[in-house]
């Protein structure tokens, strides 16, 4: 089966780290643009970060740049997302999720993993 | 920065068609594709490229795009379609999200 599991969620202190990881399985996941998506509890979808197949490029929106950092292992068919600086308002469900280049769309979703930031 | 716009909340009764709005600048110029996201769950894509279907997305969920609004259309609104649902674009190489309607169906 196509699957996403994102891991490594959790409380964080405002300033604090963490590092968010994505395993991907059932498809050639080294062919594939990913992408982290965020949700803050009862609000909409935000984009966050997206990296090319080979991990080449690296995209940010404004909120995150300079503070989080993505990277992938295609060995280990993983993705991950570096959080650093966080602050209350990165409170959020963090989704991965695969770009499917022939529609520009994300096809393939994660669960999900919470990451709550307080102090 | 580029930002897209859809209503809040739309009501239908079941069996009639629902249409779910996203306004843009020169929208139209752009692919749009729609998610689907009941509570507690993942989101869904419904639609991409402004009207195809992924496999297994039934046919009553259809799509338009054209000047400065996409539409995402559900003919025979069922119960199971209550659900939120976005729209998103690509603004270069930034993937922009609508701020979601909530469809009810009663």
């Amino acid at each position: 089966d196509v699957q996403l599991v994102e891991s490594g969620g959790g409380l964080v202190k405002p300033g604090g780290s963490l590092r968010l990881s994505c395993a991907a399985s059932g498809f050639t996941f080294s062919s594939s643009n990913m992408n982290w998506v965020r949700q803050a509890p009862g609000k909409g979808l935000e984009w966050v970060s997206s990296i090319s197949s080979a991990g080449g490029f690296t995209y940010y929106s404004d909120p995150v740049k300079g503070r989080f950092t993505v990277s992938r292992d295609n060995a280990k068919n993983s993705l991950y997302l570096q959080m650093n600086g966080v602050r209350d308002e990165d409170t959020a469900t963090y989704y991965c999720a695969n770009l499917f280049l022939g529609g520009n769309a994300f096809d393939i979703w994660g669960q999900g993993t919470m990451v709550t930031v307080s102090s | 920065s580029y930002e897209v716009t859809q209503p809040l909340s739309l009501s239908v009764s079941p069996g009639q068609t629902a249409s779910i709005t996203c306004s843009g600048d020169k929208l139209g110029d752009k692919y749009v594709c729609w998610y689907q996201q009941k509570p507690g769950q993942s989101p869904v894509l419904v639609i991409y490229q402004d009207n195809k279907r992924p496999s297994g997305i039934p046919d009553r969920f259809s799509g338009s795009n054209s000047g400065n609004t996409a539409t995402l259309t559900i003919s025979g609104t069922q119960a199971m379609d209550e659900a939120d649902y976005y729209c998103q674009a690509w603004d270069s190489t930034t993937a922009v999200f609508g701020g979601g309607t909530k469809l009810t169906v009663l």
